[in-house]
């Protein structure tokens, strides 16, 4: 069974940027695409970016160049990467795999971004 | 970009009625379309891809279509634990989400 977890700091401050990693169990990333999405608080869903094994990664336009997505295949996970963050980057981030749509999420992890 | 314009943003039912969720794709995506269920503080949960193949273990009652760029998530029978928030997504090009439809007891 696929298991996702999201990782990282609750609290981030404005300006700063926001680091969450996403670790795989049952099974491997190297397959499929892994994702980025958030839901800000009582709000839907927006899809942040992806990547896959090969390195190949698509973003949000909407997040023009604040977003970084990596992948360490040697530790199973991948990482998302914001910066600049305001507090309209409040939100839960999950993290997902890609098989065809997304099959396997994480529980997400609630960002707060706040001085 | 494409934009998936979905609706009714909610809708109040009672069990055992039918419920139909529909969106729109402002250009073709084929059938590169996927429906998911999120349940309060929960993560969505796949129910459809291919627009019309339901995931392994969903339940029978929901189905989905497509017509041109018109895609429609069908409750057959509401259940009690079907009461959440639906969201369509296109991943022809890049992934982009629906605004969500969020389906109450009457």
């Amino acid at each position: 069974q696929v298991q996702l977890q999201e990782s990282g700091p609750g609290l981030v401050k404005p300006s700063e940027t926001l680091s969450l990693t996403c670790s795989v169990s049952g099974g491997s990333v190297n397959s499929f695409y892994w994702n980025w999405i958030r839901q800000p608080p009582g709000q839907g869903l927006e899809w942040l970016g992806y990547i896959h094994y090969s390195g190949v990664t698509k973003s949000n336009p909407s997040l023009k160049s604040r977003i970084t997505i990596s992948i360490d295949t040697s530790k199973n996970q991948f990482s998302l990467k914001l910066s600049s963050v305001t507090a309209a980057d409040t939100a839960v981030y999950y993290c997902a795999r890609d098989a065809i749509a997304y099959d396997y999420w994480g529980p997400g992890r609630l960002v707060i971004v706040s001085s | 970009d494409i934009q998936m314009t979905q609706s009714p943003s909610s809708l109040s039912a009672s069990v055992g009625d039918r419920v139909a969720i529909t969106c729109r794709a402002s250009q073709g995506i084929s059938t590169s379309l996927a429906w998911y269920q999120q349940k309060p503080g929960k993560a969505p949960k796949l129910l459809v891809y291919a627009a019309s193949k339901l995931q392994s273990g969903v339940p029978s009652r929901f189905s989905g279509s497509a017509s041109g760029t018109d895609y429609t998530l069908t409750i057959s029978s509401l259940q009690p634990e079907d009461f959440a928030t639906y969201y369509c997504q296109q991943y022809y090009s890049a992934r982009t989400f629906g605004q969500g439809t969020k389906v109450e007891i009457k």
